[in-house]
């Protein structure tokens, strides 16, 4: 079947990076793009922005950019979302969510990954 | 970038009951409107995509409707399964710039 597994949580102190795998199985990884959104505790669903695995494409929300990089390894069918200059702010579960190329919505979603940033 | 705004927040209603979510975008997104449903703890979860159409396996008493503005998520006739946060999103955006609606926490009364 179709699935998303993400990588475990993190603990990060404020200004390092993190970076957070999604390996997908149950289809052929080139032919959707990957998402990634975020949600703080208590707080609701924030678009990060996207990967077309197939060519490397990315699109990143105005809010991200500069902060986020969206990478892939096509042979082990992973995509990667790295995060810089962590704050507290950033402490939030962060999800990767497949969509077909294009304006489609999120059909599959990973099991989340708890990034908690402290000093 | 275009703005969803969810009404109501928060809504309470009894089993059997019929329950109305509303999503309004800040300029017109055609159908390209879907909605999702969070459980506590869990990854959301598609119900409806492109205003209307209901995706495999989810329950009928689900439904969508709506273009343009303004949408609405219904449930026909409530569940006690069906406690949860509602969620609207845009996929209109070229680039690809989606937003979500801020969400509706559904509750049983």
């Amino acid at each position: 079947q179709v699935q998303l597994v993400q990588s475990g949580a993190e603990v990060k102190k404020p200004g390092a990076s993190v970076k957070v795998s999604c390996k997908a199985s149950g289809y052929t990884f080139t032919s959707y793009d990957i998402n990634w959104v975020r949600q703080a505790t208590g707080q609701g669903l924030e678009w990060m922005g996207w990967m077309n695995p197939n060519s490397g494409n990315t699109g990143y929300a105005q809010k991200f950019q500069g902060r986020v990089t969206m990478t892939r390894n096509i042979s082990i069918s992973t995509a990667y979302m790295e995060l810089s200059s962590l704050r507290s702010e950033d402490t939030a579960v962060y999800y990767c969510a497949r969509g077909a190329p294009g304006t489609t919505p999120f059909d599959c979603w990973g099991q989340g990954t708890l990034v908690t940033v402290s000093s | 970038d275009i703005q969803m705004t969810q009404s109501p927040s928060s809504l309470s209603a009894s089993v059997g009951d019929r329950v109305t979510i509303t999503c309004r975008a800040s300029q017109s997104i055609s159908w390209y409107l879907n909605w999702y449903q969070q459980k506590p703890g869990k990854a959301p979860k598609l119900l409806i995509y492109a205003a209307s159409s209901l995706q495999s396996g989810v329950p009928s008493r689900f439904s969508g409707s709506g273009s343009g503005t303004d949408f609405t998520l219904t449930i026909s006739s409530l569940q006690p399964e069906d406690v949860a946060t509602y969620y609207c999103q845009q996929t209109y955006s070229t680039p690809y710039m989606y937003t979500f609606g801020q969400g509706t926490k559904l509750e049983i009364k």
